[in-house]
């Protein structure tokens, strides 16, 4: 099956700083690769998302790079502000049939003041 | 229209316990999906369904059981509760597949404990 790995799982960046995020994925049939945010007490909630057939993709401060070669995408915040503090998650789509995402661990990111 | 909405919020369960978790949507979303967080773990997909009648396995399916008898509602049921089954339980839907483009919407989350 599909595996997702994260990195860094803690990542603290000053306010109006950029915080990039970075996953990897091990099965090349993927073709879906959403990014999700998590607050508080919250379900997760989806940010951006990237297809195999783009190789970026922008929404305002928000942006997705997919490298289908190497089998990695990140995510990219300019401008952080204290908002943005709270879990990111990645994941991935296998291309195997069933219809559930594969997620990585999460990564907590912290805007400092 | 209120989403994706689930019950309880939180419950706490001794071992051996059964219980089931309900998850509905306003949205006339086909597909269903039970994932569990456990810390440091991300989400893991216990059960999915695709349509009204109709379930699948994801990656943890064991010790859970579901049904879809109605198109707005997925139940996910613990018939013999176990301390490993600690968890925060997410419920998502979506329109059509992700892989036809479909945004998945998550559910608030159900805290459940098993003594």
């Amino acid at each position: 099956g599909e595996n997702v790995e994260q990195h860094p799982s803690t990542l603290s960046v000053q306010e109006g700083d950029s915080a990039v995020i970075k996953c990897t994925y091990s099965d090349s049939a993927s073709n879906y690769f959403p990014w999700y945010k998590q607050e508080l007490g919250k379900g997760p909630q989806l940010i951006i998302d990237i297809r195999s057939n783009v190789g970026e993709k922008k929404d305002q401060r928000i942006a997705v790079t997919l490298n289908k070669t190497a089998k990695h995408f990140s995510l990219h915040i300019t401008e952080t502000q204290p908002e943005d503090s709270a879990v990111y998650f990645c994941a991935a789509l296998s291309g195997g049939g069933a219809d559930g995402l594969t997620f990585g661990k999460g990564t907590h990111l912290i805007i400092q003041p | 229209n209120a989403g994706v909405t689930q019950t309880p919020k939180f419950r706490v369960l001794k071992t051996g316990q059964s219980m089931t978790l309900l998850c509905a949507q306003d949205m006339n979303h086909e597909y269903m999906y039970w994932y569990r967080q456990d810390p440091g773990m991300g989400l893991r997909l216990i059960h999915y369904s695709v349509g009204e009648g109709t379930t699948a396995k994801g990656e943890v399916p064991d010790g859970y059981n579901v049904s879809r008898l109605k198109k707005q509602n997925f139940l996910l049921g613990l018939e013999s509760a176990a301390p490993s089954q600690t968890s925060v339980y997410f419920c998502a839907s979506s329109y059509g597949p992700m892989a036809g483009g479909y945004e998945q919407y998550f559910g608030p989350g159900t805290r459940l404990t098993v003594t």
